[in-house]
């Protein structure tokens, strides 16, 4: 089974203050991706990553950044935490034959 | 740019009766489609997805999809709904012709089963 683990599954922050999310993989997965899920929003693609050292920007990069330096995790980056970045994050890898995508539990941050 | 819509926020049905969740997008070529679930407090897992072939896809715990090009629909169907059934379930449109393969989800349908 694929398995994609989000270190922090509940995260308080303080306005200002620099958040790592982390995401691991245990697939070999190239494709690996960062949404937020707010209520009545859906998913939103914030970044992705088809490769180590590469990345993207998805429909709402705006105040987050993400490093992949090796294949297996792909982090996420919030520099100054507003509080706007309130949300549920989550992590996928997608299967390069069906498209399919796999979703870690999710990290739901506050940010105070 | 590809898009999603589900036009039902929420839907209410009665446990046994009949389920139908529409989704509508927007992709220039053939798309990858999928219908994902979330049960409250979990994760998102994949009920079925089409591809390529019939149009008539199955999926898990009896739900099935038709995707339809003249209508640009993949809509999602249960013929008789139980009351583990209540989630929130997303529609996704995934491209077929890039190597990133982003997927674009629509804002989701809460579904309600009242007993």
């Amino acid at each position: 089974d694929v398995k994609v683990t989000q270190s922090s599954r509940y995260l308080v922050k303080r306005t200002g203050e620099k958040v790592f999310l982390e995401c691991v993989q245990d697939m070999d997965h190239e494709n690996m991706f960062w949404y937020r899920q707010d209520p009545g929003l859906g998913l939103r693609l914030i970044y992705f990553s088809y490769d180590v050292k590469m990345k993207e920007k998805g429909d709402i990069p705006e105040g987050y950044s993400v490093s992949r330096e090796k294949k297996e995790r792909f982090s996420l980056i919030l520099e100054s935490a507003s509080t706007n970045q309130t949300s549920m994050y989550l992590c996928a890898i997608r299967d390069l034959n069906t498209g399919e995508l796999f979703f870690g539990e999710g990290s739901r941050l506050t940010v105070l | 740019a590809q898009s999603v819509t589900q036009p039902d926020i929420h839907i209410t049905v009665s446990e046994g009766a009949s389920l139908e969740l529409r989704c509508n997008y927007s992709y220039g070529a053939t798309p990858y489609l999928f219908w994902y679930v979330q049960s409250p407090g979990q994760g998102l897992q994949l009920l079925l997805k089409y591809f390529s072939g019939d149009t008539l896809v199955q999926g898990i715990k009896g739900f099935e999809a038709e995707f339809k090009r003249s209508q640009s629909s993949f809509n999602l169907r249960k013929p008789s709904v139980h009351w583990s059934d209540a989630a929130e379930y997303f529609c996704a449109v995934g491209e077929s012709n890039t190597n990133a393969g982003k997927s674009t989800f629509g804002d989701g349908t809460t579904l309600t089963v009242k007993p």
